[in-house]
């Protein structure tokens, strides 16, 4: 069936330095692809999108790529911030009207 | 301008009582969702609506879960004889597209407990 699963449940990284969260997706025909960040208490928000029709793009302090061939999508996150310490969940539109399929999350953890 | 809210916050309720979760979207948007959270878990879809069209049903988790949006605005999700199992927090989100992408706006969410 569908899913949208993560490699790492927990990255704890030091201020400053970059953040790379990774992501799997099983169905081929997903066309779009969403980050969400998550903070204790609050609904998810959204970071970035990527069509399927593009590889990587940019946004601010955070890229987005997306490797169809392996069905491998990543979060890189520039300079992580103490206010970057949240869940991170990708999502993956599977029947083009945002009906989202959502990864288990990564919780990022920033330490100074 | 305002975001998607939800009410109650929390809600605590004994097994086999019903318990109605409310959403109030963003003006103007067209499509709503409702997903389900689980303690430490990513989000389950549960329900779609897209203006007033016949709803996506397709990932309510059994017959005793429904969902309303009355006048393409605001929905209540309503949970029928509750089990433990039920206990999650409940989200809505919004979108002014209901096709071909675009940002979901989510709410705060419901924090349901069923003792």
């Amino acid at each position: 069936g569908e899913s949208v699963g993560l490699h790492l449940p927990t990255l704890s990284v030091q201020e400053g330095d970059n953040s790379i969260i990774n992501c799997a997706y099983s169905n081929s025909a997903s066309d779009y692809f969403i980050w969400y960040k998550q903070e204790s208490g609050k609904g998810p928000q959204f970071i970035i999108d990527i069509r399927s029709n593009m590889d990587k793009r940019q946004g601010q302090r955070v890229t987005v790529l997306l490797n169809k061939t392996v069905k491998h999508l990543s979060l890189q996150i520039a300079a992580t911030q103490p206010g970057d310490s949240a869940v991170y969940f990708c999502a993956e539109d599977a029947e083009g009207y945002n009906k989202l399929i959502f990864g288990a999350g990564t919780r990022l953890a920033v330490h100074p | 301008g305002a975001g998607v809210s939800q009410s109650p916050s929390n809600k605590v309720t004994e097994k086999g009582k019903d318990v109605e979760l409310r959403c109030d979207p963003i003006s103007g948007h067209t499509a709503l969702y409702w997903y389900r959270q689980s303690l430490g878990q990513g989000l389950e879809f549960l329900i779609y609506f897209q203006g007033n069209s016949a709803p996506d049903k397709s990932g309510l988790p059994s017959d005793r879960f429904s969902a309303e949006r009355t006048g393409g605005s605001v929905s209540t999700l309503t949970i029928q004889r509750t089990q433990q199992e039920d206990s999650a927090v409940y989200l809505c989100a919004s979108s002014s597209q209901g096709t071909g992408g675009g940002e979901q706006y989510f709410g705060p969410g419901t924090r349901l407990t069923v003792t």
